[in-house]
């Protein structure tokens, strides 16, 4: 079985500072990891994903996320929080050695304010 | 990426009856996939919708609910069938690349069951 936790319903913090919204991973074999946004009334967008490779992911809209395997996490990271990044962000995991079902977090709402 | 549409993108539906949601994509693709998002929830997989042959169904989902049809590797459809309140979510279409290691999603449909 895989799961994904997601600790914080939401995340507040002002335009420019950095951010970081949490997640963290159960897989039996290898991790696949990916981060996608939901803006208001829209569907899903892939920002990045780790599969192999560097533990430090970089992502579309200046977003990263680092992997740590003995943490089990893959926290999503940006250095200066932009108003336009509030949105909600879903982390999601799959298992690399067993099909293809890709389970989701819950979602964290990430508010930036001016 | 592929380009994924969704019709219709919202409806509003009377208790009993059926919706048939249509999920075009722009390309070929092996993998396509149905989600539901209830309110305020994270996304969870019904099925994988196989070209050919009958949709795989995630557990608490069943054929005769949420029958999917997959003519072709570009279109799938989702009905859901003698609708309650209950199922009152954005329904969202998902395709993944040949290695499935990304998965793209249209932009979702909006249904109110009153």
């Amino acid at each position: 079985a895989q799961s994904v936790a997601q600790p914080e319903d939401q995340v507040k913090v002002a335009e420019g500072n950095p951010l970081t919204v949490k997640c963290t991973y159960s897989v039996s074999g290898n991790p696949y990891l990916f981060w996608y946004v939901q803006y208001p009334n829209r569907g899903l967008q892939f920002l990045l994903k780790y599969i192999t490779g560097d533990n430090l992911v970089k992502g579309s809209y200046g977003f990263e996320a680092e992997f740590n395997k003995s943490q089990t996490s893959f926290h999503l990271k940006k250095p200066s929080a932009l108003v336009s990044d509030s949105a909600l962000y879903f982390c999601a995991v799959r298992d690399g050695n067993a099909g293809n079902m890709l389970t989701f977090g819950g979602g964290t709402r990430l508010m930036v304010k001016p | 990426s592929a380009v994924i549409s969704q019709k219709p993108s919202r409806d509003i539906c009377q208790r009993g009856t059926s919706l048939t949601i249509q999920c075009q994509v722009d390309s070929q693709v092996t993998m396509m996939f149905w989600y539901r998002q209830q309110p305020g929830q994270s996304l969870t997989l019904i099925a994988t919708a196989n070209q050919g042959s009958e949709a795989t169904y995630e557990s608490g989902f069943v054929i005769d609910k949420f029958p999917i049809s997959r003519p072709n590797l570009t279109f799938s459809t989702l009905t859901v069938s003698n609708m309650s309140p209950e199922d009152s979510s954005i329904y969202l279409c998902s395709v993944g690349d040949d290695h499935y290691n990304e998965q793209f999603f249209g932009p979702g449909t909006r249904l109110t069951v009153l």
